[in-house]
């Protein structure tokens, strides 16, 4: 039963424009969002996060959109630079539960 | 300075053997948990410990036991290495009732071959 997913793979993106990537999950209950982004032979690292009382939070060239209603969050980086090319994960968790369930992972490529 | 490392980096072994793997953070986190990547890249979450005791432990088989000699280690000791245990291990801390709380950091991984 996987509870939250990723359904594209994979994504190329040229360097400057938009990157959009997608998350769905199905349980409820989940009420806290992170974005992990991870490098070959690297654990993967904090990005950026979102509580479901928001429906968006920025950090930079990163913003996370939450749609509670559809249970659907999106990560947007803009402009996409060439060390934005990696593989990122979404997890979600109920607040205070302390265990993450994680997405499946979409490998970024920012082509030049 | 590593935040939050393990050791070793690569394990290769025999099935049958027992082996360890050991894990340290010096973020003063008193929640430390190990997450197994399987070969579909699934990171799954196996324990959790909060300053030394179990808090969560995801049916995993009793092969393996985590064992917390204080709240900034965690080591993962697996007993009679089965060739299903291959995968990357991870080793996360995290400081809960602070802020984002369930925001999880990461160790690099070992990546653990059982031939």
């Amino acid at each position: 039963d996987q509870q939250v997913k990723q359904n594209s793979p994979s994504l190329s993106v040229q360097e400057g424009r938009i990157s959009i990537l997608n998350c769905d999950y199905t349980n409820s209950m989940f009420d806290y969002f992170l974005w992990y982004k991870k490098y070959p032979a690297e654990g993967p690292t904090f990005l950026i996060s979102i509580s479901s009382i928001k429906d968006k939070n920025e950090d930079g060239r990163f913003t996370v959109f939450l749609n509670k209603s559809a249970k659907h969050l999106s990560l947007h980086i803009v402009p996409s630079q060439p060390g934005d090319s990696a593989v990122y994960f979404c997890a979600a968790s109920k607040w205070g539960a302390q265990k993450l369930v994680f997405g499946q992972g979409t490998r970024l490529t920012i082509n030049p | 300075d590593t935040a939050v490392s393990q050791t070793p980096k690569y394990l290769v072994t025999q099935m049958g053997n027992d082996k360890s793997i050991k894990c340290e953070q010096n973020l003063g986190h008193d929640t430390m948990y190990w997450y197994k990547q399987d070969s579909k890249k699934f990171l799954k979450i196996m324990f959790s410990y909060n300053n030394k005791e179990l808090i969560i432990n995801e049916t995993v088989p009793n092969r393996f036991s985590p064992k917390s000699p204080d709240k900034a280690h965690l080591n993962l000791h697996i007993n009679s290495l089965e060739l299903g245990d291959s995968a990357v291990y991870f080793c996360a801390s995290s400081l809960p009732g602070q802020g984002d709380m369930d925001t999880q950091y990461f160790g690099p991984g070992t990546r653990l071959t059982v031939l």
